[in-house]
């Protein structure tokens, strides 16, 4: 069974801060996607990456990087120089190769607050 | 059109009253989502169509609860005979291919569902 874990209910750090959003998976499939989402008080999911199991390459995307890592089963998404504009809930996703609905299973979700 | 679009953004409505959402994707994609997120939760699946079909409707969590696609676009979720236990946030997501892993899924801003 797909599983994806967030620990962090919540986190709150100051303005500036960098900040790591764990997130750990559980999956039997070789071939896999994750995902990161952003919501923000608007309610709207925000796509943020994607990645495929076969790709552990590191992703920087401005302020965003992503660290994917297959012997912790871990994907990982650190915000350096936090801003309050950052402050979301950000969604870690797993989707399986031939799991129902593309087969994609949310984690609970962190609260990040970003404080001025 | 650009994105998902839901409708009504908010709604508040008494116990045993039967409620439509609406929810029209984005402009050719075959995939349609509901999601339900209720308050501090995750997301949690409810029913997946592809085009007007539904493969999975696994996750609709009684019989008080159906959806409907017609034309390959817009979708309606009704809930019948509505229960406190249902005030949630009810989210739409829309992907171009359906039923395959990876696909990234769009959401709109959701339905915010009071039950009074």
């Amino acid at each position: 069974a797909q599983k994806v874990t967030q620990a962090q209910t919540e986190i709150s750090v100051v303005e500036k801060e960098d900040v790591t959003l764990d997130c750990v998976y559980e999956t039997r499939d070789t071939t896999y996607y994750l995902f990161w989402y952003k919501q923000p008080p608007s309610g709207e999911l925000v796509f943020l990456i994607r990645r495929n199991s076969f790709d552990e390459q590191n992703e920087i995307s401005g302020r965003y990087s992503w660290n994917f890592q297959k012997s912790t089963s871990s994907f990982n998404f650190t915000i350096t120089a936090s801003q309050v504009v950052d402050s979301a809930v950000y969604f870690c996703a797993l989707s399986e190769l031939g799991g129902g609905a593309d087969g994609l299973t949310f984690g609970k979700g962190t609260h990040l607050i970003i404080q001025p | 059109g650009a994105g998902v679009s839901q409708s009504p953004s908010n709604k508040v409505t008494e116990k045993g009253k039967d409620v439509e959402l609406r929810c029209d994707p984005i402009s050719g994609h075959t995939a349609l989502y509901w999601y339900r997120q209720s308050l501090g939760q995750g997301l949690e699946f409810l029913i997946y169509f592809q085009g007007n079909s539904a493969p999975d409707k696994s996750g609709l969590p009684s019989d008080r609860f159906s959806a409907e696609r017609t034309g390959g676009s817009v979708s309606t979720l009704t809930i019948q005979r509505t229960q406190q236990e249902d005030s949630a946030v009810y989210l739409c997501a829309s992907s171009l291919n359906p039923g395959r892993a990876g696909n990234t899924i769009y959401f709109g801003e959701g339905s915010w569902l009071t039950v009074v």
